[in-house]
């Protein structure tokens, strides 16, 4: 099985300053990593995957997170955050073989202070 | 944006009574999921469906059933809601289930919120 850690459930960051949102994972085998946002009243949108390759991954809206194979986590950075950026955001995993399903953290929800 | 939409959009409900949310897609996805969200636990995958009349259980599947007849539709049935069932339900859809084949993602809809009192 499974599991993630995403151990700031609420980070305020100011406008313009950098942001880091930590996940970590536990899995037996090897898996793939995504990164959703949901917005206020709006359903999950992937922000982006790691699924295989450079281990820096480039999503949607500015946001990059980098795999670390040795330390198990899939941090998510942002350089410069907009006030449109607050959200939560949750990390999933899911084997890459086999028919399990995904395996959501238990969000963070990012607050942008004007 | 994938075609997913959830109906009804909220809802409340007496403790006791049934209560069915409908799923509808029109990408013609094979794999469909149903997932509650509350405050400290993320998402939890309650049913999940990867064809027409075959579906399988979830982490969360007690006091919950599921169906699907047609591959747009997937209903989740509360057959006697309870307050510990109030929370946000999503739907959400996969074209691939293996997830080896690299271009596994989920696509989820807007949520039906369902508060029962």
């Amino acid at each position: 099985a499974q599991s993630v850690t995403q151990l700031d459930s609420q980070v305020p960051v100011f406008e313009e300053a950098p942001v880091e949102l930590r996940c970590n994972y536990s899995s037996s085998v090897s898996v793939y990593l995504f990164w959703y946002v949901q917005y206020p009243n709006q359903g999950l949108q992937l922000l982006l995957k790691y699924l295989s390759g450079s281990t820096l991954v480039k999503g949607i809206n500015g946001f990059e997170a980098e795999f670390n194979k040795s330390q198990t986590s899939f941090h998510l950075r942002k350089p410069s955050v907009h006030i449109s950026d607050t959200a939560e955001y949750f990390c999933a995993v899911i084997p890459i073989f086999g028919n399990e399903k995904l395996t959501f953290g238990t969000g963070t929800r990012l607050t942008i202070i004007p | 944006d994938a075609g997913i939409t959830q109906s009804p959009r909220h809802k409340v409900t007496e403790t006791g009574t049934p209560v069915t949310l409908r799923c509808h897609q029109t990408e013609n996805h094979r794999y469909m999921y149903w997932y509650r969200q509350d405050p400290g636990h993320g998402l939890r995958l309650i049913h999940y469906s990867y064809g027409v009349k075959d579906t399988d259980k979830g982490e969360v599947s007690d006091g919950y059933s599921v169906s699907r007849s047609k591959t747009e539709d997937f209903l989740l049935t509360l057959e006697s809601a309870t307050s510990s069932q109030t929370s946000v339900y999503f739907c959400a859809i996969s074209d691939s289930f293996l997830v080896a084949d690299g271009s596994y993602e989920q696509y989820f809809g807007p949520g039906t919120r369902l508060t029962v009192t």
